[in-house]
């Protein structure tokens, strides 16, 4: 088993405030994958990264990949409400396995 | 985009019922899919790996008898829980990726099914 551990577990901060969720594992990884997932509903995915030390934007969300590709963080500027929700990492194994292991997983609330 | 369509969405049955699960794929083919169970507030942990006309591989710890899967065409998975208890009950979601996709493409999500057995 990969594991993928992720921190916080639990997040809440006002709006506006920034944050970063970090993804740490003992194991490297083709890629890893970011989603975030709302109550009753699957997954979404937010990005994937590849290349060791990438850097990914996406609006005010800022993913970054480890240099040895065993980690990854999120960072979100100045949150928003809309941001609430599970987020999870996921690493895809180097064999080219089809499955991908999932993080800890990490839930943030934003307050208005 | 792709479409991955679970269905149903919730579902309440009796202890020592079974329930079926299917997991589609609207707009394009997947030979393989996968099935996660979610507790609250908690991430997903893979159960099986469902593979287009052969026999599933499950992870350690899920009974392959209790949780039957089928994967009958390109399109379409089912997960059967059978002889369902009441610690059974949890979130179940699928997901599939494209029959020609690489270990980095995103899997697609269907959007669960809530399982409570009474």
């Amino acid at each position: 088993t990969q594991l993928l551990e992720q921190s916080p577990q639990f997040l809440s901060i006002q709006e506006g405030e920034n944050l970063t969720v970090y993804c740490n594992s003992s194991s490297v990884f083709s890629s890893l994958q970011w989603y975030r997932q709302e109550p009753g509903e699957g997954p979404v995915l937010l990005v994937t990264v590849v290349t060791g030390g990438e850097v990914k934007k996406l609006k005010r969300l800022t993913f970054q990949f480890g240099d040895a590709r065993k980690d990854s963080s999120l960072h979100i500027t100045a949150a928003q409400p809309g941001d609430t929700g599970l987020y999870l990492c996921a690493g895809a194994q180097l064999t080219g396995a089809n499955n991908l292991f999932f993080g800890t997983g990490t839930r943030l609330t934003v307050i208005p | 985009g792709a479409v991955v369509s679970q269905h149903p969405s919730w579902v309440i049955c009796k202890s020592g019922t079974s329930v079926k699960i299917e997991c589609r794929s609207l707009d394009f083919q997947a030979t393989t899919m996968f099935w996660y169970r979610q507790f609250p507030k908690q991430s997903l942990m893979l159960m099986a790996t469902s593979n287009e006309g052969s026999k599933a591989t499950y992870e350690q710890g899920v009974e392959k008898d209790k949780f039957l899967i089928n994967h009958a065409s390109l399109t379409l998975s089912t997960l059967t829980v059978t002889s369902a208890h009441p610690e059974d009950s949890s979130f179940y979601i699928c997901s599939a990726r494209g029959a020609h996709s690489l270990g980095n493409s995103p899997l697609h999500f269907g959007n669960g099914t809530r399982l409570t057995v009474t």
